[in-house]
């Protein structure tokens, strides 16, 4: 069973500029949850999404961040501008049935 | 505010001996509490589960204690290998919320 896919592994850009993250969950799982990790930190829940529906995105900075998850299965993460701040890892997980959480690898984002 | 506190202390461990790793919480009553390992570089991955009505959970050479009274969770790794070294991540939950502590680094030495 393929796990959860993440792209682009790394990225880096300059400040201002806009960025997309782009996760495909394994397959089934209903579930979908972008997660923002800082360096020593845990992950922190940007936006859960069941099926194509947005249940939770009390944690998102809707002024830059904006999320999308169409036809329920894959989800783009999108910042723009994007701000020094912003650099962190961005990670994606899925689940189903059950209450535990599939993380892809991450996406680690650098911005100058 | 619902808050998670992990060791932030590295936890250093001579091979072979029991690794112990502490998890408290306050301001929450989590249905259910997760421990996840994280390598560097990489995401989260899910060991154990263990909910408010269980006292304990083991799964291999981990077990897990939970405690709703002191609102505290032990996570235990018997005979320790340099092959366990990782971050280790608390994260109880609700539904289908996890929150997540800032994890404890294990370091097993041989």
């Amino acid at each position: 069973e393929a796990g959860v896919v993440q792209s682009p592994r790394y990225k880096i850009i300059e400040k201002k500029q806009p960025v997309a993250f782009w996760c495909n969950p394994i397959s089934g799982h209903n579930t979908l949850y972008w997660y923002l990790q800082n360096l020593g930190q845990g992950p922190e829940l940007l936006i859960r999404y069941e099926n194509e529906e947005a249940v939770d995105d009390s944690q998102l900075p809707k002024d830059r961040f904006s999320a999308e998850r169409l036809k329920g299965v894959d989800s783009t993460l999108k910042i723009q501008p994007a701000e020094l701040g912003d650099s962190a890892v961005y990670l994606c997980a899925s689940s189903g049935a059950t209450d535990t959480q599939y993380f892809g690898p991450g996406t680690r984002l650098t911005v100058l | 505010s619902q808050k998670i506190e992990q060791n932030s202390e590295a936890l250093n461990i001579q091979e072979g001996k029991t690794a112990t790793l502490t998890c408290n919480y306050t301001n929450y009553s989590p249905a259910y509490l997760q421990w996840y390992r994280q390598d560097p570089g990489r995401g989260p991955v899910f060991l154990l589960l263990i909910r408010e009505n269980e006292k304990e959970k083991r799964k291999e050479r981990l077990k897990v204690t939970f405690d709703t009274t002191l609102k505290q969770s032990l996570f235990h790794i018997t005979a320790s290998q340099p092959a366990d070294s990782a971050t280790y991540l608390c994260a109880p939950g609700d539904t289908d919320k996890l929150i997540f502590g800032t994890g404890t680094r294990l370091q097993v030495f041989p």
